[in-house]
């Protein structure tokens, strides 16, 4: 199974907007409306903080929000600040299986 | 609260099995399922399977689907991921999750398992 695609990095300013994309194909991200994202910081465990392509956990700010088109993903974080800063991972339900981006590394400038 | 607190992090030589364990608390244990991430360092997210802890059924990735065996104790609330034939290349931290509001995400963490293999 091929990992989805992400940009290697993403920066933007303090209370800026900034998007991260997830490709993946019609088996994957254009099949199934199961696409979530993942913030992790260094040493920390993932934290889940959109799922079902557009649902946010309840605690998760509502400056992310998720979206999708075709097969492609999008992980919208409004408002930057610098705890945003992390690296982020897509996934997809893929015919019982999970498959991973390969992750973006989010800089606040 | 719903914890998962996995066992303590291994050194093994290539060719050998590892066991990780991942201990349940806070919830119905038999309701919901458990996948398994692996890390590698400097890495992104792998996902390796996931097993129903109702009935043991397992879905494995790909990539792990000869040398790897998850498995659950209902009643010590433990689930266990077994990986055999061990490589350099299996050097990660691995997770345990489990889902909240979708089967298709994860939302509840283990600390995660450093697994080492050096000879």
């Amino acid at each position: 199974q091929s990992a989805l695609t992400q940009p290697a990095s993403v920066s933007g300013s303090p209370g800026q907007s900034i998007t991260i994309s997830c490709t993946g194909t019609s088996s994957d991200v254009g099949g199934y409306k199961y696409v979530s994202w993942y913030q992790q910081h260094p040493g920390r465990a993932p934290k889940l903080m959109i799922y079902d392509v557009s649902n946010r956990p309840s605690g998760v700010s509502d400056r992310f929000s998720g979206s999708n088109s075709g097969n492609t993903a999008s992980l919208t974080i409004s408002g930057l600040q610098a705890e945003d800063e992390a690296d982020y991972y897509c996934s997809s339900y893929t015919r019982s299986n999970w498959v991973f981006g390969g992750g973006t590394k989010l800089t606040v400038l | 609260q719903v914890q998962l607190v996995q066992s303590g992090a291994e050194v093994k030589k290539p060719g050998a099995s590892v066991k990780v364990s991942c201990k349940a608390s806070g919830y119905t244990f038999n309701i919901y399922g458990i996948t398994w991430v692996r890390q590698a360092p400097g890495q992104g997210l792998e996902w390796m399977g996931w097993i129903s802890a109702y009935n043991g059924n397992t879905n494995y990735a790909q990539n792990f689907q000869d040398r790897v065996t998850l498995t659950t104790d209902t009643s010590t609330r433990t689930a266990y991921m077994e990986l055999r034939s061990l490589r350099s290349d299996d050097t990660a931290v691995y997770y345990c999750s489990r889902g909240e509001f979708s089967s298709s995400s994860a939302y509840y963490w283990g600390q995660g398992t450093l697994v080492t293999v050096s000879s």
